[in-house]
Parts: structure tokens; C-alpha cells; sequence
């Protein structure tokens, strides 16, 4: 059975630094993409990044690039998303999610979400 | 900047059909994807490759692409479809989601 579990998820004061992880199981995780999405309370769903598996390219969404860092270990199944310059828009339920296909197709696994709160 | 757009809002009687549309420059020229997502929970998948289904979801999920406009068909809609739904599909090396569509089964 497929298994994605985000944490790291806090609250953080304007400017600040947090780390999320999401813990793979249940399949090859070399093997796939692996993207963050987002959330903002209310709102609809907003792409943040995507990694490939073997090579870790990366691409990420105008409103976090500079600032967002998406990297994995294989090794540990694990995916991250360093956050660096947090604003009060980053404020969101950030999801880790699985990509069929590298920049192609949907995805078809998605993990609980963990909860990022920027405010002073 | 790429957009998918949808409306907000559907509503729709138990048993009849909810059509719910995904616009975008050629979107018919890339995969359109689709996720159901109910209120306190992490979307779902219903529809990839503009019409596949994942394994579990119901045959009365179904999907199209075409043109400029990707559309979700629920057929014979069911009071636990209700729920919020999110077109997607990658622009080059971007992904990019609708605004989402919130169905309502009167």
C-alpha cells in the first residue's frame, strides 16, 4: 500500500525557516516524481514543486522560487521542502503527492498534509 | 503565467448529471487530470490521461478533452459526490490547477 506522511509542519514567525518532510512506502520511490502542493485555508489547491526521482531536477512555482528547496533521500524514502523566507502567504496545508509521469501526468497518491502557519 | 479556469459552482439532483469544465489554452494538447477533494480530507484522483480511471474510482466518474476545454462528467451523481473538484494539467515544466469547482447534490 501506497503511504505518503508529511510532518514538520509549525508555527513560524514572518521571515523564518522550517523544514518539511514526507515519509514514502509502499513503492519504488527512486523511481517516481514527487511534487508539494499547497493549500492556503479556503482556498483552492496550488502546485509548489516537483522533483524527478533518479536525477533530482527540480522545478518550483514563481511564488516560491528563491526561496523554497525541494530535495530528496533515496536512500530514506524521503522527500523535503526546505522553506526559507516564510511569508504570510505561504500559510497553507502542504501536501507531498506522487507524479505519474515526469511533467506529464497527475497524481495518483497524496499524503495527509501538514499544517504551516507564518504569522507573528 | 498558464490558467486553468472553472466555475465555481455546480449543482446537481441525485441521479442526474454534473458537468464540470477545466478551460485553458490547448489544454486538449496536454493530459488533463482531475481530483475530488471532500472538506477536511487530502484530494482524491478520479480521472488522469484526460480520460482514465484509477483503479476504485466509480465508472460514473468519467473524462474528456478536446480543444481548449477538459470536462468531468458525473453520471447518476450520488449525495456523497458532493465535494470540491480540481482540474490539472503541466505547462512545460509547470504544474498548474483550476480553481476548483464545488459540487452540490441537491
Amino acid at each position: 500500500e501506497v503511504q505518503l506522511l508529511e510532518s514538520g509542519g509549525d508555527l513560524v514567525q514572518p521571515g523564518g525557516s522550517l523544514r518539511l518532510s514526507c515519509a514514502a512506502s509502499g513503492f519504488t520511490f527512486s523511481t517516481h516524481a514527487m511534487s508539494w502542493v499547497r493549500q492556503a485555508p479556503g482556498k483552492g489547491l496550488e502546485w509548489v514543486s516537483v522533483i524527478s526521482g533518479s536525477d533530482a531536477r527540480t522545478y518550483y512555482a514563481d511564488s516560491v522560487k528563491g526561496r523554497f528547496t525541494t530535495y530528496r533521500d533515496n536512500s530514506k524514502n524521503t522527500l523535503y521542502l526546505q522553506m526559507n523566507s516564510l511569508r504570510a502567504d505561504d500559510t497553507a496545508v502542504y501536501y507531498c503527492a506522487r507524479a505519474q509521469q515526469w511533467l506529464s501526468g497527475g497524481f495518483d497518491y497524496w499524503g495527509q498534509g501538514t499544517l504551516v502557519t507564518v504569522s507573528s | 503565467s498558464y490558467e486553468l479556469t472553472q466555475p465555481p459552482s455546480v449543482s446537481v439532483y441525485p441521479g442526474q448529471t454534473a458537468r464540470i469544465t477545466c478551460s485553458g489554452d490547448k489544454l486538449g494538447d496536454k493530459y488533463a487530470s482531475w481530483y475530488q477533494q471532500k472538506p477536511g480530507q487530502s484530494p482524491v484522483m478520479v480521472i488522469y490521461q484526460d480520460n482514465k480511471r484509477p483503479s476504485g474510482i466509480p465508472e460514473r466518474f468519467s473524462g474528456s478533452n478536446s480543444g481548449n476545454t477538459a470536462t468531468l462528467t458525473i453520471s447518476g451523481t450520488q449525495a456523497m459526490d458532493e465535494a470540491d473538484y480540481y482540474c490539472q494539467a503541466w505547462d512545460s515544466s509547470t504544474g498548474v490547477f483550476g480553481g476548483g469547482t464545488k459540487v452540490t447534490v441537491l
